[in-house]
């Protein structure tokens, strides 16, 4: 089936030590999202690519950053992680479509911070 | 400004009730409208969409929603409402003020209990 996967489900990261986590998708979709999603609180969106074109967030800060080599793979990495950084985050995709078109969810990272 | 309101932080009911989950928004254009599901511990699952067209959208898992533009709503609704039910519900809405139009503008959540 087509999918939107991530790894890992859980991480678990020391205060400053950088962690990277990975998402792919087989729905080949020229959109791809980052979100953060705190305590079962609204999904906060980081950044999105639109196929290469990346689009960063206001009020994303600059510990996390996003890579994405192919149309099938997306990585967040955060290069510094802090206590207020422990969170879930979600990959999703979508077509373009103008805001028009629904969102793919992976299951999601849940990251720790020690 | 642009929002969406969920305004019930939770909902329960009884098992085979119907259910309605409530949302009203505000948009500098014309709504496109979205609810979410998420499951405990997994990521969001799309459930329906308005964009143009008829007011009632049919979902999966046999959800629909009504729209309302009069009393700019999007309620989401359910016949009769099963256990597996019970998870967190989101609203959400394009937003225009993104100038990619690809950012959504989330309702806070609605937790739906049902019970057995």
């Amino acid at each position: 089936d087509a999918m939107v996967i991530q790894n890992p489900r859980y991480q678990v990261t020391q205060f400053g030590k950088p962690v990277t986590l990975s998402c792919s998708q087989t729905l080949n979709h020229n959109v791809m999202y980052w979100y953060q999603q705190k305590s079962s609180q609204a999904p906060k969106l980081l950044f999105h690519y639109y196929d290469k074109d990346f689009n960063n967030e206001a009020d994303t800060p600059d510990n996390f950053q996003s890579r994405r080599p192919n149309t099938s793979f997306c990585f967040l990495d955060i290069r510094s992680p802090g206590l207020g950084d422990a969170a879930m985050y979600l990959c999703a995709t979508s077509r373009d479509g103008g805001g028009l078109r629904e969102q793919y969810f992976g299951p999601g990272t849940r990251l720790t911070v020690t | 400004a642009q929002s969406v309101a969920q305004p019930e932080d939770q909902v329960n009911v009884a098992e085979g009730n119907p259910l309605t989950v409530k949302c009203t928004y505000s948009v500098s254009g014309n709504p496109y409208l979205f609810w979410y599901v998420q499951y405990p511990n997994r990521g969001l699952q799309f459930l329906l969409k308005y964009i143009t067209g008829d007011n009632l959208v049919k979902g999966s898992y046999g959800f629909e929603a009504e729209f309302n533009k009069s009393q700019t709503s999007f309620h989401l609704k359910k016949p009769s409402a099963l256990v597996s039910d019970s998870a967190l519900y989101f609203c959400a809405v394009r937003d225009y003020n993104a100038g990619n139009n690809r950012k959504l503008i989330w309702g806070l959540g609605t937790s739906l209990a049902v019970n057995p």
